[in-house]
């Protein structure tokens, strides 16, 4: 079955630090693009950070640039989210997707973690 | 960064045929596909639509999409008491180098 889980969601409060991790697995993980995407409490969805298969390109909103830092590791078949400066506003579900790339499409979405800071 | 519209809500009695809209401009919509998320409530996004107007296996053909210049366009026809959910359409931003959601639309059904 192909799955996306996420972790590391947690409490924290405001200047402090956080590192997500999403484990894939059932499909060949270095194959695929892959994005985080957040929902604030109540609000839409809003796309945070985009990893290219070879982590050649990288791509941030402009909401988190310079504060979080999205890596991945193919060997481990997993992506992650190094999460600094954390402000309240960062406050969401963060979702690990998967980007199907010639479709233009996330087909597979994680079951989100919950990041609280406060 | 530019902003992709959609209506906050839109709603419609059982059977009947709702149309959401999703208003870009020429660097995201107008030159990339359109892709639709259906999500109900507690759980995370499902892809509903690709590529502007293909659906995946095991997506009712009561859900189309359709798109024309800087717009697309999400259609629920024969609506039913379980598509009451939120939709939000998404697509990549040329100048920006960002993936962009609209705001969301909720569907009542009435």
């Amino acid at each position: 079955e192909v799955q996306l889980v996420e972790s590391g969601g947690g409490l924290v409060q405001p200047g402090g630090s956080l590192r997500l991790s999403c484990a894939a697995s059932g499909f060949t993980f270095s194959n695929y693009e892959m994005h985080w995407v957040r929902q604030a409490p109540g609000k839409g969805l809003e796309w945070v950070s985009f990893i290219h298969p070879t982590s050649t390109f990288i791509y941030y909103a402009d909401s988190v640039k310079g504060r979080f830092t999205i890596s991945r590791d193919n060997a481990k078949n997993s992506l992650y989210l190094q999460m600094n400066s954390l402000r309240a506003e960062d406050t969401a579900v963060y979702y690990c997707v998967r980007e199907l790339e010639i479709e233009d499409a996330f087909d597979i979405w994680g079951q989100g973690t919950v990041v609280t800071v406060s | 960064q530019s902003v992709l519209t959609q209506p906050p809500s839109a709603s419609g009695t059982p059977g009947q045929r709702v149309t959401i809209s999703c208003s870009g401009s020429s660097s995201n919509i107008g030159n990339n596909d359109v892709s639709w998320y259906q999500q109900l409530p507690g759980t995370a996004p499902k892809l509903l639509i690709y590529m502007n107007n293909q659906r995946p296996s095991g997506v009712p053909d009561r859900f189309s999409g359709s798109k024309s210049g800087t717009s697309a366009s999400l259609a629920i026809s024969g609506l039913r008491s379980e598509d009451e959910n939120d939709y939000y359409c998404a697509v990549w931003d040329d100048s920006l180098s960002v993936w962009m959601f609209g705001g969301g639309t909720k569907v009542t059904v009435l």
